[in-house]
């Protein structure tokens, strides 16, 4: 079993949708919740970043994180176009402190006009 | 946030030969990442550089196949040596980006034939 799993997709909505976006874990100590969003031919971008269980919002952008269940989401709304890119979820135990990523598999978004 | 320039961008190389990409980052760090991201696969971290020290590898990568050098708190390189076409994948630096998670540079993208 992977320490992280996500659906790959890929996901195809239009545009002003809602997406959600999720991703489980298995390993407890993790503590640090992070959605990169890369481009193609690009290198990951930091979307959102969460510590422990919670809910964060940013502009269209909601993450959440429930650790009782090893379960995080991004939530996309009103998505546009250029939100379509490969979503992909990370998490670590220490942060900045030489704390290795996890990353899920990533999950390709198509937003179309 | 940091910011990285990775080269080179992307290389087709003979199988058997070795290729150094280089990773400059505009600000000191302790840390730097090297990344290993296969088609359609989820990244996977090679190893962690430190300054003045021999680089960390994790589970399944080895020391004579991406030998790691880091000279100084702003540079490391990765070479992938005796290269075979499973070696095909994008290859990424990062480093700590402050307080808000991991920059990465924009990859190097490797295709070998």
């Amino acid at each position: 079993q992977k320490e992280v799993e996500q659906d790959p997709g890929p996901l195809s909505v239009p545009e002003g949708a809602i997406v959600s976006l999720n991703c489980t874990y298995s390993n407890s100590a993790f503590q640090y919740f992070m959605w990169y969003r890369q481009y193609s031919r690009k290198g990951p971008e930091l979307l959102m970043y969460t510590y422990s269980s919670g809910n964060k919002e940013d502009g269209r952008f909601t993450a959440q994180v429930d650790k009782s269940s090893k379960y995080i989401s991004l939530f996309i709304r009103d998505s546009q176009p250029s939100d379509s890119a490969t979503y992909l979820c990370a998490m670590s135990g220490l942060y900045n402190q030489g704390g290795k990523l996890i990353f899920g598999q990533g999950t390709e978004l198509s937003v179309k006009p | 946030s940091a910011v990285i320039s990775q080269k080179p961008s992307r290389d087709i190389c003979q199988r058997g030969t070795s290729l150094t990409i280089q990773c400059q980052v505009d600000s000191q760090v302790t840390m730097m990442f090297w990344y290993r991201q296969q088609p359609g696969q989820s990244l996977t971290l090679i190893a962690t550089a430190n300054q003045g020290s021999e680089a960390t590898y994790e589970s399944g990568f080895v020391i004579d196949k991406f030998p790691i050098s880091r000279p100084n708190l702003t540079f490391s390189t990765l070479t992938v040596s005796n290269m075979s076409p499973e070696d095909s994948s994008i290859y990424l630096c990062s480093v700590p980006g402050g307080s808000y998670g991991y920059t990465f540079g924009s990859g190097t993208r490797l295709t070998v034939v």
